[in-house]
């Protein structure tokens, strides 16, 4: 059964950077059909769509976010992170990792982390 | 960036009713509209992609359809666990967009 866990730090101080990772178990991240993504979600908001990694490494990420965001793999730990650096309170949000499905999106989702901006 | 506008915003509805919620895209997608479900404090959960089919192990009580601009996620026979906030989202070109979301409630 394909598992997606996130993992990071919950607090983060305002204009430094935003660090967190997604470990992957039942299924490898170098598959050549599906892509691995993060969602995140202010409270009491809805979802945006952060970016995704093939498995080449190749990236794509919210205009919005593009200038601040890395997303980044990891083959030989299994795992993908998401780096978003100068962050504000804005950035307050539940962090979500997931895989796409080539041709029918988001399938599997983690469980969600919760980062909070603040001094 | 392609805009999905979902309605209605929230809905209250009874148990064993039957709700329709529908999705606009801004711009035509195809078929590359999926139908996620969230219940609070929980990660969404996809049911639905290529705008009809079932993800695996979502029972038949959902059901969607449409192509290229409009959609609509209907469900059946309502139960206590369908009461959620239920989000479209395309996935025709990025960046990804999700729909604002509507709350499904109990009457």
């Amino acid at each position: 059964q394909l598992q997606l866990q996130e993992s990071g730090p919950g607090l983060v101080n305002p204009s430094e950077t935003l660090s967190l990772s997604c470990t992957v178990s039942g299924a490898a991240i170098s598959s050549t059909t599906h892509l691995w993504g993060w969602v995140r979600q202010p409270p009491g908001k809805g979802l945006e769509w952060i970016g995704i990694i093939y498995y080449t490494g190749d990236t794509y990420y919210n205009p919005s976010l593009e200038s601040r965001v890395t997303i980044s793999l990891d083959m030989s730990k299994n795992q993908f992170s998401l780096r978003l650096t100068s962050v504000t309170a804005a950035d307050t949000a539940m962090y979500y990792c997931a895989r796409v499905n080539l041709g029918e999106g988001f399938d599997y989702w983690g469980q969600g982390i919760l980062v909070t901006v603040s001094s | 960036d392609i805009q999905m506008t979902q309605s209605p915003s929230s809905l209250s509805a009874s148990v064993g009713d039957r709700v329709t919620i529908t999705c606009r895209a801004s711009q035509g997608i195809s078929n590359y509209l999926a139908w996620l479900q969230q219940k609070p404090g929980k990660a969404p959960k996809s049911l639905i992609y290529a705008a009809s089919s079932l993800q695996s192990g979502v029972p038949s009580k959902f059901s969607g359809s449409g192509s290229g601009t409009d959609f609509t996620l209907t469900i059946n026979n309502l139960q206590p666990e369908d009461f959620a906030t239920y989000y479209c989202q395309q996935y025709n070109s990025y960046p990804y967009t999700f729909g604002q979301g509507t709350k499904l409630e109990i009457k």
